[in-house]
């Protein structure tokens, strides 16, 4: 089945120390997606790739970096973790070829990394 | 910028019951598209339900179905006959082409048995 994967499930990290968590997807979608989530809260975007277009929001702190190597695969880099980054990182994908009917536009979301700080 | 508010927290249904989450949005945009998230206890997000602007008929997906009302910015979801597996977070979300998605806060929802 055509999907979102998101390795590893659970991650956990020091304080300072960096973390790379990573997404793949067999959907073939344009478009990536990396979402910071703490509990009981709306999904917060960070960055997202529209091709090979990096498109970082605003209040991302520059801790958070992403890279793209190829339509599979996303990957959020953590320079340097602090306590406050403990949360669900989720990654989602999403076909936006431009067109204003159809079901592109529909986010599909992985799994989920949730990350803990010590 | 697009907002999108979801006023009710927390909710709870007895099963087999049938309950309603509200969400409204605020937009200058006329085409769109809408969503309902699911995010059960630990588990994947996953669609529900989602309803172009365009259309003026509600969308409906078995037990589940909107109440789509453009002029209002509301856009309410119905669960009918509710079971213990749909015991989750609901996020509406709002999408506009070119933009990015927003979510609304969420509402909590409990199935009683």
């Amino acid at each position: 089945d055509a999907m979102v994967i998101q390795n590893p499930r659970y991650q956990v990290t020091q304080f300072g120390k960096p973390v790379t968590l990573s997404c793949s997807q067999t959907l073939n979608h344009n478009v990536m997606y990396w979402y910071q989530q703490k509990s009981s809260q709306a999904p917060k975007l960070l960055f997202h790739y529209y091709d090979k277009d990096f498109n970082n929001e605003a209040d991302t702190p520059d801790n958070f970096q992403s890279r793209r190597p190829n339509t599979s695969f996303c990957f959020l880099d953590i320079r340097s973790p602090g306590l406050g980054d403990a949360a669900m990182y989720l990654c989602a994908t999403s076909r936006d070829s431009g067109a204003v009917a159809g079901l592109q536009e529909t986010q599909y979301f992985g799994p989920g990394t949730r990350l803990l700080v010590l | 910028a697009q907002t999108v508010t979801q006023s009710q927290p927390e909710m709870s249904v007895q099963e087999a019951e049938t309950v309603t989450l509200s969400c409204t949005y605020d937009t200058s945009e006329s085409n769109y598209y809408l969503f309902w998230y699911k995010q059960p206890p630990s588990r994947q997000m996953i669609l529900v339900i989602r309803q172009e602007a365009y259309k003026q008929q509600n969308a409906t997906e078995n037990r589940f179905s909107v109440n789509f009302q453009k002029a209002a910015k509301s856009f309410s979801l119905k669960i009918s006959d509710s079971q213990l597996g749909d015991t989750a977070m609901y996020f509406c979300a709002f999408y506009n082409y070119g933009q990015n998605f927003v979510f609304g806060p969420g509402t909590r929802l409990s199935v009683l048995p």
